[in-house]
């Protein structure tokens, strides 16, 4: 069963411009992480956000993470052609393996 | 440094037909997982090994096996194909089982006729 859900399931916007996706989940975490998958590629890990932290950087890259409302959103700032991909969320309960959502299709037009 | 590998890239079986999916890293990481990704279904979890000489089910074993043949070698085999099984194979691994990240190839893309 999935335990991250992201929202949208598709996200299409102009070079320059801010991407935000979002993921709930339904459970207690130890950590949500955020992949990206090129078409035809692997999963490539982006940040990984533990329970007892709210807000992470890596690059263009900010995730947020709020327990009470389990839910974590991804911004990615000023975005590329090269930013088109999909991204996954994927929850760690610590007593069971990753947990992936469905994913979220961003489409950056030059 | 190559990291996660997977062979073949690609393979048409017709239904019945048997197989083994290779994966290896090179990144002395202790846990490694297979997964299978169908269009809207996202990755599902068939087997993983969290440790050398332990292999346990994910939520969609039915129709597979592994074998963890040592640290860096995980494979996957289906004895029986069926129509159902086509879907792209994914191979990953972590340095540990759990609150870490987890390393993908770029997968097996698998059709059963």
């Amino acid at each position: 069963s999935q335990q991250g859900e992201e929202d949208p399931q598709a996200l299409s916007i102009q070079e320059g411009e801010n991407a935000t996706m979002n993921c709930s989940y339904k459970t207690s975490i130890n950590n949500l992480q955020w992949y990206r998958q090129n078409s035809g590629r692997g999963l490539v890990h982006l940040i990984l956000i533990r329970s007892n932290e709210r807000e992470k950087h890596s690059g263009r890259l900010r995730v947020t993470l709020d327990t009470s409302k389990k839910s974590s959103s991804l911004l990615i700032t000023a975005s590329r052609a090269a930013d088109t991909a999909s991204y996954f969320c994927a929850t760690d309960a610590g007593y069971s393996t990753l947990t992936f959502g469905k994913g979220t299709m961003l489409l950056v037009s030059p | 440094n190559a990291g996660v590998t997977q062979t073949p890239k690609f393979q048409v079986l017709k239904t019945g037909q048997s197989m083994t999916l290779q994966c290896a890293q090179d990144m002395n990481h202790n846990s490694m997982y297979w997964y299978r990704q169908d269009p809207g279904m996202g990755l599902r979890l068939i087997y993983y090994s969290a440790s050398e000489g332990t292999t346990d089910k994910g939520e969609v074993p039915n129709g597979y096996n592994v074998s963890r043949l040592n640290k860096r070698e995980f494979s996957l085999r289906l004895e029986s194909a069926a129509p159902s099984q086509t879907s792209v194979y994914f191979c990953a691994s972590s340095l540990e089982y759990s609150n870490q990240p987890q390393h993908f190839g770029d997968g097996t893309r698998l059709s059963i006729l």
